[in-house]
Formats: C-alpha cells, structure tokens, sequence
C-alpha cells in the first residue's frame, strides 16, 4: 500500500541549530515529491518538487534532497520564523491524488 | 493573480445538517481537489475535479459531494453530518493534470 512516513513527529530547535527533517515513501512510480509549509489554521504553502533521486533544490534556509527511498528538508541555521508544520506529499494513482504523511512540527525558539 | 480562495472561513454545524464549501481556483487552474486535514494530522484526499467532472475519490462516503463550474471554481457538499467531519477543508488548484496543487486557506468545520 503507498505510504508516506515523516519523522520526527515534532521537533525544537535554538535559533541557528540546523537539523534535517525525514521523509520516506513507499508509493512505486513515484512521479514527484512536494514539500509544503503549513502555518498554524492556515493552508499548505508550496516549498519544493523533486522529481528524480540525486536532485536538489534550495530556497532561502531550507534545502531538499530526493534519494530513491526517501527526502530529506535540510534547515540552516534556522530563525523562528521558520516555526511551521513541514509536509511532504506524492502523487499516486490515475490522477493527482496526493498521499500527505503526518508532518514534522518545527519550533525554532530565539 | 489571484490566489486560491476559501469561503466560508470558519463554519459551526450540529450533527444531521448539511453543509456547503466554496473554492475558487487560482487563475487559469482547471483542476480541483478537496482534502479533509484532521487536527494534528496530514490532509487526506477526498475527490478531485477535471473539467468539471469528478476525476478521483479517496475513502470517504457518498455523503461527500462535489460540483465544479464552467469558471472551475468547486463546491463541497457534506450531508448527514457526525462529529468526525469536524476538520479543516482545503482546496486545492492545479493547471493541468498531475501539476503542483496550490492550497486555498482552508474552511474550519466544527460539528456540535
């Protein structure tokens, strides 16, 4: 069955502490996998898409790695803005139906 | 350009009512899909709309109802509502068929 895991479950951090955040997948065929940003009561927010193992892609402190097994969102030396819940989601089946896992809750206190 | 947009914002219902969602899609996006975001949880899929048509559905009961218009905007329907469909609703818009899905703000669903 597709499946997608993210660890850990929640995860605080000091202002500049860099740490990784853990995504894997079980889905065959994978044909992209997206990380969002969600805000407290808000929608996901677009970060990234990878679409093949070995690539990367960087935005501000946040860059995402794809392996065939699994991503990884790398945060430098985070600041307390980027306090959010981190999802990463694949698309499966026919159709565009995204598989979300459960979210990383990142708190980076000052 | 215009985002993705949500109404109501937030919503309070009893239990049997029934309930209608709105969703704009942002501009020039013709797919549609509604997901249903549990406290605490991930979003689950629950269909997806194409041209107007239902495209998808994930496991959730016929009481789960959607409509998307000629402008590609969508609604969703809840009959018989239960406790457990208290929730965040997302929308989410597409350009074409298998796209990066961009997320309305969601419509907070409380059910009493």
């Amino acid at each position: 069955e597709d499946q997608v895991t993210q660890s850990p479950e929640a995860l605080r951090l000091q202002e500049g502490e860099s740490s990784s955040l853990n995504c894997s997948y079980t889905v065959s065929g994978l044909r992209g996998l997206f990380w969002y940003r969600q805000d407290p009561g808000k929608g996901p927010e677009f970060l990234f898409t990878l679409y093949s193992a070995g690539e990367e892609k960087e935005k501000e402190r946040l860059k995402a790695t794809l392996t065939k097994k699994e991503s990884f969102l790398h945060i430098t030396a985070p600041k307390p803005e980027d306090s959010a819940t981190y999802l990463c989601a694949v698309p499966a089946g026919n159709f565009n139906k995204f598989y979300f896992g459960s979210g990383t809750k990142l708190n980076v206190k000052p | 350009e215009t985002g993705v947009t949500q109404s109501p914002t937030h919503l309070i219902k009893t239990r049997g009512q029934q309930v209608t969602l709105r969703c704009s899609s942002q501009s020039g996006h013709n797919t549609v899909s509604w997901y249903q975001q549990a406290l605490g949880q991930g979003p689950q899929f629950i269909f997806q709309y194409y041209r107007e048509e239902e495209n998808g559905r994930g496991n959730f009961p016929p009481r789960f109802s959607g409509l998307q218009f000629p402008n590609y905007s969508s609604e969703l329907n809840v009959n018989a509502l239960e406790l457990d469909d208290s929730a965040l609703y997302l929308c989410a818009s597409s350009l074409v068929y298998q796209e990066t899905q961009y997320f309305g703000p969601g419509t907070r669903l409380l059910v009493l």
